[in-house]
């Protein structure tokens, strides 16, 4: 039973191809997250819903879309590829933080993805 | 905008050594402020958090206290274990963003037996 799950875990591709992660939480939260951590560890917010609405879009190149089909998944799907997107995403979910910001967040496994 | 930084690693101690790992931050109003821990090959974990100054967080034998007046969230720890050697991450959430974190660049904490 765990709380947020990633699916796959590693995806291994080339250039220029399109891909998709998929997440899903079973806590009953109502925001989900979209984080990028690099080669050095550095994680920064890519994207977040609230109960399937867009709340922040982080300046992130409009090759990645997410989608949210109902609050427990949240999606990542990856225009033509680049070299750069080597990365490992993780997706994360809390309860509602709209203005807050005390919520604890929760996060998945991670997906490695090497562009080659 | 808003930051985190935090002590530069790898931090290599011995069991039953004490730990700090610094964590300073730049923040408009008064922040939440969070230490995750990430084990390898793992996702993040809340490792404890404090939402308002003057708050003293604490897990698993971890402590941080919330302090505004040098605008600290410094991790502490008695007595390491061969167990802690992973990736610590302080980050802070604040008022009307959201619920997004920001992290700091993390430290690697390796405890030697």
């Amino acid at each position: 039973d765990t709380a947020v799950s990633q699916t796959p875990k590693y995806l291994v591709t080339q250039m220029g191809n399109d891909k998709s992660i998929k997440c899903e939480q079973n806590l009953g939260h109502d925001t989900m997250y979209w984080y990028k951590q690099d080669s050095k560890k550095f994680l920064k917010i890519m994207f977040s819903y609230n109960n399937k609405e867009l709340i922040i879009n982080e300046t992130v190149p409009n090759r990645f879309s997410p989608k949210s089909p109902d609050k427990a998944h949240l999606n990542l799907h990856i225009n033509s590829l680049e070299l750069g997107d080597s990365a490992v995403y993780f997706c994360a979910s809390s309860h509602s933080t709209l203005w807050g910001g005390r919520e604890t967040q929760y996060f998945g496994p991670g997906t490695r993805l090497l562009v080659l | 905008g808003d930051s985190v930084t935090q002590m530069e690693g790898p931090v290599t101690l011995s069991e039953e050594a004490f730990l700090t790992i610094n964590c300073t931050y730049t923040a408009t109003g008064y922040p939440s402020l969070f230490w995750y821990v990430q084990y390898p090959g793992e996702g993040l974990q809340l490792l404890l958090k404090a939402t308002k100054a003057d708050d003293k967080g604490s897990n698993k034998g971890f402590e941080a206290t919330y302090r505004k007046e040098t605008t600290s969230f410094h991790l502490e720890k008695g007595s390491v274990q061969v167990s802690d050697s992973a990736v610590y991450f302080c980050a802070l959430s604040a008022y009307n963003q959201g619920g997004k974190l920001i992290f700091g660049q993390g430290t690697e904490l390796s405890v030697k037996p």
